[in-house]
This record gives C-alpha cells, sequence and structure tokens, in this order.
C-alpha cells in the first residue's frame, strides 16, 4: 500500500537560508508524488507533481523536489526562503484503488520563517 | 482559482444534530472528493464522486453519507454529529485521472466545530 511520511511536524528558517522539507514514500509500484502548500485559512495548493518524466521537478515559487528511488525520498527544496513561505506543506502520493485516483497525504510540515 | 466553494464556511453546532456541508464547483470537473484534516493527520479521504449519482467511501467514512445530484454540487452530511467530527473539512475536484493532467484543486474549507 502507497503511504508517505513527511519528517518533522515543524521547521523553522531564518529568511534567505535553505529550506528543506523532508518526504519519504512507500509504495509497491512506482509512485506519482505531490507537494502541496497551504497559507493560513486557506484550502491546499499544488507546488508541484513527480509523474516519472523527470527525477528533479520544479515548481510555483520557486521550489523544487527530487525524485530518488533508491533512498525512497521525494524532498522539497527552496534555496532561499522568503517570509511569505511561512505556511503548512504536504507531501502525497497518489493511490490507485477501486477503480479510480485518490490522494493519500503526509500529516505535513509547518514552516517559519524569521527574520 | 479554480471555481470552488463552500459552504458554510463556519459552523458550530450541538452533538446528535444533522449537519450538512455543500461544495460546489464551477468547471465541470467530473471528480469531487470530501477530506478532513486534523492536527497530525494531514488530509484524509472522506467519500468521493467520479459523477453524478456515482460515489464511494474513502478511508474515513463511518459516520458520514454524501450526495451529488448534479456535476456541481457535492453534500456531505453528518447524520449525528460527533465531537470527534470536529475538523476543518475540504472538498476538492479534478477533472482527470490521467497523471500528466490530474490535478486536485481544493476549496476553502469549512471549520466545523461540535459541541
Amino acid at each position: 500500500a502507497q503511504s508517505v511520511t513527511q519528517l518533522g511536524s515543524h521547521v523553522s528558517v531564518s529568511e534567505g537560508a535553505l529550506v528543506l522539507l523532508r518526504c519519504n514514500y512507500s509504495s509497491s509500484v512506482p509512485p506519482y508524488l505531490f507537494w502541496y502548500v497551504q497559507y493560513p485559512n486557506q484550502g491546499l495548493q499544488l507546488l508541484l507533481k513527480y509523474t516519472s518524466a523527470a527525477t528533479l521537478v520544479k515548481g510555483i515559487n520557486g521550489f523544487e523536489a527530487e525524485f530518488k528511488k533508491s533512498e525512497t525520498s521525494f524532498h522539497l527544496t527552496k534555496p532561499s526562503a522568503h517570509m511569505s513561505d511561512a505556511a503548512e506543506y504536504f507531501c502525497a502520493v497518489r493511490l490507485f484503488s477501486g477503480g479510480y485516483n485518490k490522494l493519500i497525504f503526509g500529516a505535513g510540515t509547518r514552516l517559519a520563517v524569521h527574520p | 482559482d479554480a471555481g470552488i466553494t463552500q459552504s458554510p464556511r463556519h459552523k458550530v453546532t450541538e452533538t446528535g444534530t444533522p449537519v450538512t456541508l455543500r461544495c460546489h464547483q464551477t468547471e465541470n470537473h467530473r471528480y469531487m472528493y470530501w477530506y478532513r484534516q486534523d492536527p497530525g493527520h494531514g488530509l484524509r479521504l472522506i467519500h468521493y464522486s467520479y459523477g453524478v449519482k456515482d460515489t464511494d467511501k474513502g478511508e474515513v467514512s463511518d459516520g458520514y453519507s454524501v450526495s451529488r445530484s448534479k456535476t456541481e454540487d457535492f453534500l456531505l452530511t453528518l447524520e449525528s454529529a460527533t465531537s470527534s467530527q470536529t475538523s476543518v473539512y475540504f472538498c476538492a475536484i479534478s477533472a482527470e485521472q490521467d497523471i500528466r493532467t490530474d490535478t486536485q484543486y481544493f476549496g476553502p474549507g469549512t471549520r466545523l466545530t461540535v459541541l
């Protein structure tokens, strides 16, 4: 069965520092993976997704993620944090069951950015 | 932004009362989903719909029912609300099942408190 684990429920970085949010997956089939961001009091917005076309995926707002099969990881990075990046980030894996595709989400990582 | 609205946005109710949450979309997407978001659990799928009158259970469906009589509306009903159903509820929509184009778009959420 597919699942994802996000390491660290809270991450704090300084403005301008590297952002690294960790996600490891478990899947019996080649996975399709997603990162979503949730700003306060809003719904989720897709940052990027891995569909096996390329292992390094670039998303919106300067984020990118690298799929590493050997490490079963799909970590999210951004070279330089901005105050506006403060939000909660969710990793998700696509699950095919009951004839349809669904998303299985991790528990989320809350990113704080301080001056 | 995808045209998804949820109503009400906030609701406080008492244990044992019925509650209906509405999700309305203007995108004519075929697939609709209801999730609940709880700290430490990320988002968990309650029910989903793959067409008018076609629905199925997700991973946390106990105590919930859904209906979809029109493409644009997906209703989530708590027949007899319990305190464990206090949560933030999100609706999502998607047009396709093809991974290259399949993206779930989320509504703004409904915060439900059951006293």
